[in-house]
């Protein structure tokens, strides 16, 4: 059974910087084309793409978002984690991790945490 | 990027049939057979029902089926049920190697 956890800091303060870490397990990132995303949802409104590793370490990040975005992946923990920098209010949202098997396959979901931007 | 358009809502009795358009253009839906779509009850994360345009991950009821023309997706709920009552997104991926979501549908079962 695949599962997807995703854990971090609920409240952050405006610039600061946010990491979170999405552990999974019945699969490996080692395995040839699987990948995870993170993807957000503030509340309320859609869903936005936020960034992608591959099992061979490709990183991929939303053209809006990269310059504050950094994915990176630990095998021998079965973890991915996201950081991203100079947080503010309008970063507020559910964050989800999503183990990918191919380049549209977003399946299964983490349950998302909530992460609120206020000071 | 500019997310992918959906319909604000659609609506149907139970046993219609509904379908939900997705519009991107010649650089992600047009492009590509990566289009995914996605039903969300509230309070839950996305579920995925089709991926690849037309493919039904294993449990997903055959009486949701997705196509596309052109730059616009398409997914059609047959035989609709209470449950099906939800909000629905679609995804494609971008000439960018990036991804981008539909504003999102509601669906609502009269």
């Amino acid at each position: 059974q695949v599962t997807l956890k995703e854990s971090g800091p609920a409240l952050v303060k405006p610039t600061e910087t946010l990491t979170l870490t999405c552990t999974f397990s019945g699969f490996s990132l080692d395995t040839g084309a699987m990948r995870v995303s993170w993807i957000r949802q503030p509340p309320g409104k859609a869903l936005e793409w936020l960034a992608r590793i591959d099992w061979d370490d490709d990183k991929f990040y939303s053209t809006s978002l990269k310059t504050r975005l950094t994915i990176s992946k630990d095998t021998s923990k079965n973890q991915v984690v996201l950081t991203m920098t100079n947080m503010e209010p309008a970063d507020t949202a559910t964050y989800f991790c999503v183990r990918m098997s191919s380049y549209s396959s977003f399946d299964p979901w983490g349950q998302g945490i909530l992460v609120t931007v206020s000071s | 990027q500019s997310a992918l358009a959906q319909p604000r809502s659609v609506s149907g009795s139970p046993g219609q049939s509904v379908t939900i358009s997705c519009t991107g253009t010649t650089s992600d839906v047009g492009r590509y057979a990566y289009v995914s779509w996605f039903q969300q009850h509230p309070g839950k994360a996305p579920k995925l029902m089709i991926y690849d345009v037309t493919k039904r991950p294993s449990g997903v009821p055959d009486r949701f089926s997705g196509s596309k023309s052109g730059n616009t997706a398409s997914l059609t709920i047959s035989g609709l049920q209470a449950d099906d009552e939800a909000d629905y997104y679609c995804c494609s991926y971008t000439a960018r190697f990036t991804y981008v979501f539909g504003t999102g549908t509601q669906v609502t079962v009269l």
